[in-house]
């Protein structure tokens, strides 16, 4: 089975801290993303990246940053946290064409 | 721009009942679609999914949709409705170019009473 890991399932940071979400998968898919899930809002797309050291803005990057280092991996980073990115981060894969594979998402909460 | 729209944030059935879940999607380029569910705590899973061929698709745990362009619909169905179907539902599209992202509606929470 192909498995989308993500380090964290529950994660508690402060406000202004530097944040990292890390995301690995183990069946070399080209395609990686980092989604947010809120309540009433269903998912939304921060980044994308299609290649090692490639990457793309999705529909709301502000205050988000992505690194894609290696292929397997594709970590997102919160420059400095605020409790308006409090929320669930989901990171999926895929192959050109195919349907995602999720992992189990990080339930993020900044205080 | 593609966009889903999924009717209902919730659906409440009875166990045994029908179940149909409506998705409706614009694109302008032919779509591939997906339906994917997710059990709490958890991440989504998919249930199905139509790139090309036959329109009606069956998936896993007894689903089907059915794509129909006229009516630019992908409603998910299952004739009889299990308490562990309980779960929330997401209808996605993506285009079929080389370089796709896929666009996902609100979501649909399927509740079902014994």
């Amino acid at each position: 089975d192909v498995k989308v890991t993500q380090s964290s399932r529950y994660l508690v940071k402060r406000t202004g801290e530097k944040v990292f979400l890390e995301c690995v998968q183990d069946m070399d898919h080209e395609n990686m993303f980092w989604y947010r899930q809120d309540p009433g809002l269903g998912l939304r797309l921060i980044y994308f990246s299609y290649d090692v050291k490639m990457k793309e803005k999705g529909d709301i990057p502000e205050g988000y940053s992505v690194s894609r280092e290696k292929k397997e991996r594709f970590s997102l980073i919160l420059e400095s946290a605020s409790t308006n990115q409090t929320s669930m981060y989901l990171c999926a894969s895929s192959q050109t064409g195919g349907g995602y594979t999720f992992g189990s998402g990080t339930r993020l909460t900044v205080v | 721009a593609q966009s889903v729209t999924q009717l209902g944030s919730h659906v409440s059935v009875s166990e045994g009942a029908l179940v149909l879940l409506r998705c409706n999607y614009s694109s302008s380029v032919p779509p591939y679609l997906f339906w994917y569910v997710q059990y709490p705590n958890q991440g989504l899973q998919l249930l199905l999914k139509y790139t090309t061929g036959a329109t009606l698709v069956k998936g896993i745990n007894g689903f089907e949709a059915e794509f129909k362009k006229s009516e630019t619909s992908f409603h998910l169905t299952k004739p009889s409705a299990h308490m562990s179907d309980a779960a929330e539902y997401f209808c996605a599209v993506s285009d079929r170019n080389g370089y796709s992202t896929l666009t996902f509606g609100k979501g649909t929470m399927l509740l079902v009473s014994p």
